[in-house]
């Protein structure tokens, strides 16, 4: 079944710097990425995804980019504000069926 | 997306007892299924919960621990039963959307069990 890892599991950036979460996966049939924000105390919310076809989605300052061939996708979050600070988590579907599997999480913490 | 509420929001149980938690869905959909958080943890699934038929339960989950309900396609519960303290979690009722069972996640119910 699928594996997916996240790293690294905290962040901390100055404001208006940029941040980069890195996801692996194991299935090379998994076909779809999405990527999620977890405010404190909030629900998970959908942000972006990508499609195995597609290399690179952005969506104004957050971006993520696939590398089928490594396996990997990245969550790149440019000019990054207070209102970033969140955790943020990567997931995969599992090969086959309509589950997701979703990575540890990253604390992204943006110092003002 | 579908807008999805839960009850409650969050509750306070004693250990032994059982706590139903509900998700309401505003339009209808095919899937549901149930998480659950652990404090600072990420998302575990823990079922999906099938109209008309028995729940699909992940590795680690059993029926008689985490029964649900699914009666229509809008309404899902899932209770917490014979709770102990390490049944102290953040429950989340999702939906799977589109083309690739896109996960929009209910607001959660924060289970505390003393």
């Amino acid at each position: 079944g699928e594996n997916v890892e996240q790293h690294p599991s905290t962040l901390s950036v100055q404001e208006g710097d940029s941040a980069v979460i890195k996801c692996t996966y194991s299935d090379s049939a998994s076909n779809y990425f999405p990527w999620y924000k977890q405010e404190l105390g909030k629900r998970p919310q959908l942000i972006i995804d990508i499609r195995s076809n597609v290399g690179e989605k952005k969506d104004q300052r957050i971006a993520v980019t696939l590398n089928k061939t490594a396996k990997h996708f990245s969550l790149h979050i440019t000019e990054t504000q207070p209102e970033d600070s969140a955790v943020y988590f990567c997931a995969a579907p599992t090969s086959g069926t309509y589950k997701y599997i979703f990575g540890t999480g990253t604390r992204l913490k943006v110092l003002a | 997306s579908a807008v999805i509420s839960q009850k409650p929001s969050r509750d306070i149980c004693q250990r032994g007892t059982s706590l139903t938690i509900q998700c309401q869905v505003d339009s209808q959909v095919t899937m549901m299924f149930w998480y659950r958080q652990q404090p600072g943890q990420s998302l575990t699934l823990i079922a999906t919960a099938n109209q008309g038929s028995e729940a699909t339960y992940e590795s680690g989950f059993v029926i008689d621990k985490f029964p649900i309900s699914r009666p229509n396609l809008t309404f899902s519960t899932l209770t917490v039963s014979n709770m102990s303290p390490e049944d102290s979690s953040i429950y989340l009722c999702s939906t799977g959307q589109g083309p690739f069972n896109e996960q929009y996640f209910g607001p959660g119910t924060r289970l505390t069990v003393t």
